[in-house]
């Protein structure tokens, strides 16, 4: 079965720390995975994609992602936080073979001042 | 700038009746989706649509109706709203399901209570 996991609830930083945001991912083929991000009340805004090619993606508004085949990761990073990332992210992969993509369940950011 | 528009924004409907949500694309993507999100959890895939070809996800409710009468317009028409349908509805496009590696593209969401 094909699934996404988002280890933590909530991730706390202070702002101008790095930030981390994990994501693990279950598979059938090569995967494509994807970040989103969702502010209060408000759809989910695309931040970056993994297809092939250099393990190391970067995406919208300073944010990467570092694809590790090995651990099955794809964990969201940047090297300062603001508080304005303060938001609900999503880690998603796209279903071998169909239209659709699974999602994690969310990690809520919280970037403190 | 192209986008996904969803009308309305808020909306509030009785327990019972029926009730219309808007989305409509100017990115001329050939896929569009409709997703339920409860109180911050992951969004739930209701159906979509491939150009007019309408998919439906196995666990969604026979109170759940699509139309999509063109490719730049799709509507969500719940028949008989209860309370746990209470919810923000997503409306998502993407290009073409063929390229497996295409991005969704999502409205600012219709957020729908029911009194």
């Amino acid at each position: 079965a094909q699934s996404v996991a988002q280890p933590e609830d909530q991730v706390n930083v202070a702002e101008g720390n790095p930030l981390t945001v994990k994501c693990t991912y279950s598979v059938s083929g090569n995967p494509y995975l994807f970040w989103y991000v969702q502010y209060p009340n408000r759809g989910l805004q695309f931040l970056l994609k993994y297809i092939t090619g250099d393990n190391l993606v970067k995406g919208s508004y300073g944010f990467e992602a570092e694809f590790n085949k090995s651990q099955t990761s794809f964990h969201l990073k940047k090297p300062s936080a603001l508080v304005s990332d303060s938001a609900l992210y999503f880690c998603a992969v796209r279903a071998y073979n169909t239209d659709k993509l699974i999602f994690g369940t969310g990690t809520r950011l919280q970037v403190f001042p | 700038d192209a986008m996904v528009i969803q009308n309305p924004r808020y909306q509030v409907t009785q327990f019972g009746k029926p009730v219309t949500l808007s989305c409509s694309q100017t990115l001329n993507h050939n896929v569009m989706y409709w997703y339920q999100q409860k109180s911050s959890q992951a969004p739930k895939l209701l159906f979509h649509y491939y150009d007019k070809d309408f998919n439906n996800e196995a666990d969604t409710p026979d109170n759940f109706q699509s139309r999509r009468p063109n490719t730049s317009f799709c509507f969500l028409d719940i028949r008989s709203p209860g309370l746990g349908d209470a919810a923000m509805y997503l409306c998502a496009t993407s290009r073409d399901n063929q390229r497996d590696w295409d991005e969704q593209f999502f409205g600012p969401g219709t957020r729908l209570t029911v009194l």
